[in-house]
C-alpha cells in the first residue's frame, strides 16, 4: 500500500539551479497539492490540481511551476533555486471536495544553498 | 479571510495527565475540518473529519470536538508515544484547499 510517494527525500541544489520534485498516488485520487512546510508555520499551499488537467495557485506560487501529467502524477518544478526555497515540500492527494482526507507523502527536504 | 489558528504552540505532559488542544477557525462555509498528527521527518498522518458542530470522533485516547467557531483535541491518560506535532486544517466550501494551522507540538513524558 504504497499511497503517495515522493522523490527525491533529499535535495542540495545551488542557487540558479532547476529541478523538479515528482509525486505519484496509488488510490485513484482526483486533486492533488503540493506544499512547503517552515518551522514555526503552517501547511503553505504552494499548488493544487482539483482534477486531472486543472492546475490553480494557491498562496505562494512564486518560482514554482506545476504539471498535472496525468490522474497519478503531478510534479513542482523549481526553475532557479533560490535560498528563500529551502524547505520542507510534501505532496498530497485527497479522494473528494468532502474528504475523507488528504494523504501526506513522506516530504522533500530541499535545501538550496 | 479564511484562517486557523492552534493553541498552545507546544505542550508538556506528564504520562497520564489530559489535555486539550484548540483549533480555532475562520471560514466563510465549512465543508469540514481536519485533525492529523506529524511525527518528525515525516508527512502528516490522517486522524479524523469533522464536518459539523456537534460532532465527535474518537481514536484511542483521542476525541476531536466541533463547534461553530473551533475544534478541541482531547488526550486522555496520553503516553510518551502520543509525542508528536498535531495539525488542523479546515476546508472551505468555495474551493479545494486546504487552510492548516501551524500546529501544537505535544510533549509526554514518562
Amino acid at each position: 500500500n504504497a499511497g503517495v510517494t515522493q522523490t527525491p527525500k533529499f535535495q542540495v541544489l545551488k542557487t540558479g539551479q532547476s529541478m523538479t520534485l515528482q509525486c505519484a498516488q496509488d488510490m485513484n485520487h482526483n486533486s492533488m497539492y503540493w506544499y512547503r512546510q517552515d518551522p514555526g508555520m503552517g501547511l503553505r499551499l504552494i499548488y493544487y490540481s482539483a482534477s486531472e488537467g486543472t492546475t490553480d495557485k494557491g498562496e505562494v506560487p512564486n518560482g514554482y511551476n506545476v504539471s498535472r501529467l496525468n490522474k497519478r502524477e503531478f510534479s513542482l518544478r523549481l526553475e532557479s533555486a533560490a535560498p528563500s526555497q529551502t524547505s520542507v515540500y510534501f505532496c498530497a492527494s485527497i479522494g473528494l471536495p468532502l474528504g475523507p482526507a488528504a494523504f501526506f507523502g513522506q516530504g522533500t527536504r530541499l535545501t538550496v544553498v | 479571510e479564511d484562517q486557523v489558528t492552534q493553541s498552545p504552540e507546544a505542550l508538556r505532559l506528564q504520562e497520564g495527565e489530559s489535555s486539550s488542544l484548540n483549533c480555532s477557525y475562520t471560514v466563510s462555509g465549512l465543508r469540514g475540518l481536519f485533525w492529523y498528527r506529524q511525527d518528525p521527518g515525516k508527512g502528516p498522518e490522517f486522524l479524523f473529519t469533522l464536518y459539523s458542530a456537534g460532532e465527535e470522533k474518537e481514536k484511542e485516547r483521542l476525541k476531536a470536538t466541533l463547534t461553530k467557531k473551533e475544534s478541541f483535541l482531547h488526550i486522555t491518560a496520553p503516553k510518551p508515544e502520543d509525542s508528536a506535532t498535531y495539525l488542523c486544517a479546515v476546508q472551505a466550501r468555495s474551493n479545494y484547499q486546504l487552510i492548516w494551522g501551524a500546529g501544537t507540538k505535544l510533549i509526554i513524558k514518562p
